[in-house]
């Protein structure tokens, strides 16, 4: 089974930085790309990341591109997004989400963690 | 990277077929079969219903079906019951990067 778990995501002043991460098991990491999404409050699903089975390949939105990193270690199995220069418009629930292989769908979601961006 | 265009809500009684639809640009919906669609329930994380314009996954219900037309795509789910009831969203690949996602649908079953 495929389970994907979230952790990181915490109160930051806006100008912060903060890294999550994702523990990915129940399936061959380094074969799947990755991607993060994130849903504000209230709000619908954005596409914020994405990276490819060997790392080789990264991809990110215009709202974050220059600010977020992501990243991945197969040897742990966990995907990480480094999120920097953090402003009020990025508090979301950010989402794990697997690639389904060859394929551009998400088959499998963590369940989120809060990123709150806030003095 | 403009969100595709979901109608805001659809509603419709148990045992009746409603359809969702989902405008793009031929660099998104229109250009590529990658197009897939999510229901999300309150509080949940989303789940995928339908990929690569009309495929579903293993374990998904044949009430719920996908189409595309030109620059649209559509869900349509038949005989609505009320687990219908949630968010919905679709997704595409895009010539400028991996995913775009909808607007959002909000499905009621009254």
């Amino acid at each position: 089974e495929v389970q994907l778990l979230e952790s990181g995501g915490v109160l930051v002043q806006p100008g912060g930085s903060l890294r999550l991460s994702c523990a990915a098991s129940g399936f061959t990491f380094s074969n799947y790309a990755m991607s993060w999404v994130r849903q504000a409050p209230g709000k619908g699903l954005e596409w914020v990341s994405s990276i490819s089975g060997s790392g080789g390949s990264t991809y990110y939105a215009d709202s974050v591109k220059g600010r977020f990193t992501i990243s991945r270690d197969s040897s742990e199995n966990t995907l990480y997004l480094q999120m920097d220069s953090l402003r009020a418009e990025d508090t979301a629930v950010y989402y794990c989400a697997k690639d389904q292989y060859g394929d551009y769908s998400v088959d499998s979601w963590g369940q989120g963690t809060l990123v709150t961006v806030s003095s | 990277q403009s969100a595709l265009t979901q109608p805001a809500s659809v509603s419709g009684s148990p045992g009746q077929s409603i359809t969702i639809s989902c405008t793009g640009t031929s660099s998104d919906v229109g250009g590529y079969n990658y197009v897939s669609w999510y229901q999300q329930h309150p509080g949940k994380a989303p789940k995928l219903m339908i990929y690569d314009v009309s495929n579903r996954p293993s374990g998904i219900s044949n009430r719920f079906s996908g189409s595309k037309s030109g620059n649209t795509a559509s869900l349509t789910i038949s005989g609505l019951q009320a687990e219908d009831e949630a968010d919905y969203y679709c997704s595409s690949y895009t010539s400028s990067s991996p995913y775009v996602f909808g607007t959002g649908t909000k499905v009621t079953v009254l």
